[in-house]
């Protein structure tokens, strides 16, 4: 079963630009959702998460918004740097992962 | 403070054969999750181990094994090697009670 999914395998955006990467889940008993990225050669790091207490939460350049009703949640990242090209997975409090969205930030 | 380690780093086996993966936590994590991530995919939950006692476990057969040490080190053992087990392998250490989890580099398994 995809607790998690990130429907979009790719995003490309220019520096400087808002980059809005998506995840939708399904099972709502789970409330905490957190983004890892993920360079290649490298395990995923952690980045930012999200309690269900929460519609937002943001630190820095990096901001997560949840949509309960739609099980929804988005991170915005403004502004994009072509240090931010990796690969973003969303993840809930079960350690279900979404496929991954691959980020290009060209400059 | 040291990150979390896994190795080797790459492995070439062969179906049939069994294997085994090794994790070392970073200090003070006593929680280790493997995960396995196949190409294109999201890592996928193995199992997870506390204190050396299996604390939960993904879809995955009884030919995924595992055991965690004292000092929290972990191993991932995969008897009776198929084609499909081809992936990078994970392990992500944690705190008790914490969600946030810290990823080693991975193991990547080739199954011929």
């Amino acid at each position: 079963d995809q607790q998690v999914k990130q429907n979009s395998p790719s995003l490309s955006v220019q520096e400087g630009r808002i980059s809005i990467l998506n995840c939708d889940y399904t099972n709502s008993m789970f409330d905490y959702f957190l983004w890892y990225k993920k360079y290649p050669a490298e395990g995923p790091t952690f980045l930012i998460s999200i309690s269900s207490i929460k519609d937002k939460n943001e630190d820095g350049r990096f901001t997560v918004f949840l949509n309960k009703s739609a099980k929804h949640l988005s991170l915005h990242i403004v502004p994009s740097q072509p240090g931010d090209s990796a690969v973003y997975f969303c993840a809930n409090n079960d350690m279900r992962f979404g496929a991954g969205t691959r980020l290009t930030v060209k400059p | 403070e040291t990150g979390v380690t896994q190795s080797p780093t790459h492995l070439i086996k062969t179906r049939g054969q069994q294997v085994t993966l090794r994790c070392s936590s970073q200090s003070g994590h006593n929680t280790v999750s493997w995960y396995q991530q196949a190409l294109g995919q999201g890592p996928q939950f193995i199992f997870q181990y506390y204190r050396e006692e299996e604390n939960g476990r993904g879809n995955f057969p009884p030919r995924f094994s595992g055991l965690q040490f004292p000092n929290y080190s972990s191993e991932l053992n995969v008897n009776a090697l198929e084609l499909d087990d081809s992936a990078l392998y994970l392990c992500a250490s944690s705190l008790p009670g914490k969600e946030t989890q810290y990823f080693g580099p991975g193991t990547r398994l080739l199954v011929l």
